[in-house]
């Protein structure tokens, strides 16, 4: 089956300064690759994602990139903030078929310093 | 629109006794998957349903049963709960168009 690695697990950066989360997956097959940001207590939510058709994504602050070639994928947020504290998992799926299963990395803690 | 919902939002159980996760959808989404998530690893799939009547196993299985007898329903079932199964349990469903997978709240429980 897939398996996603995450780097780092914990991550902390000034305020105004970039973040970068990376992810390497194992299948091949997989082709959509969405991140998800969770506060303390909180549920996920979907903040970004990439078919593999698409190299790279961008939402105002936050981008995505997929390398397929090499089998990884990495999250970038810009101007961070102090809200953009949060974990961050990564994870990928093999869309066409018909479970579209979610692998998650072990996820990322980001704090943003003031 | 609610979205996806659990019930209960906590419950603490002794091993050995049974209880069942209540994961409610009201966005008219086909597919619908159990998760729990453990300090440190992230999220592991432990059933999953791709309709009304049919469920699978997924990576973590083991302890769990599963039933989704209503579209919008999808319930996850501990027969005799083990310390191991401590954690944070989230269900999440998507559409068949969209790839998106939407959590509920979770529920916490602790068997001691």
């Amino acid at each position: 089956g897939e398996n996603v690695e995450q780097h780092p697990s914990t991550l902390s950066v000034q305020e105004g300064d970039s973040a970068v989360i990376k992810c390497t997956y194992s299948d091949s097959a997989s082709n959509y690759f969405p991140w998800y940001k969770q506060e303390l207590g909180k549920r996920p939510q979907l903040i970004i994602d990439i078919r593999s058709n698409v190299g790279e994504k961008k939402d105002q602050r936050i981008a995505v990139t997929l390398n397929k070639t090499a089998k990884h994928f990495s999250l970038h947020i810009t101007e961070t903030q102090p809200e953009d504290s949060a974990v961050y998992f990564c994870a990928a799926s093999e869309s066409s078929g018909s479970a579209r299963q979610l692998t998650f990395g072990s996820g990322t803690q980001l704090t943003v310093l003031p | 629109n609610a979205g996806v919902t659990q019930t209960p939002k906590f419950r603490v159980l002794k091993t050995g006794q049974s209880m069942t996760l209540l994961c409610a959808q009201d966005m008219n989404h086909e597919y619908m998957y159990w998760y729990r998530q453990d300090p440190g690893m992230g999220l592991r799939l432990i059933h999953y349903s791709v309709g009304e009547g049919t469920t699978a196993k997924g990576e973590v299985p083991d302890g769990y049963n599963v039933s989704r007898l209503k579209k919008q329903n999808f319930l996850l079932g501990l027969e005799s709960a083990a310390p191991s199964q401590t954690s944070v349990y989230f269900c999440a469903s998507s559409g068949w168009v969209a790839y998106e997978q939407y959590f509920g709240p979770g529920t916490r429980l602790t068997v001691t």
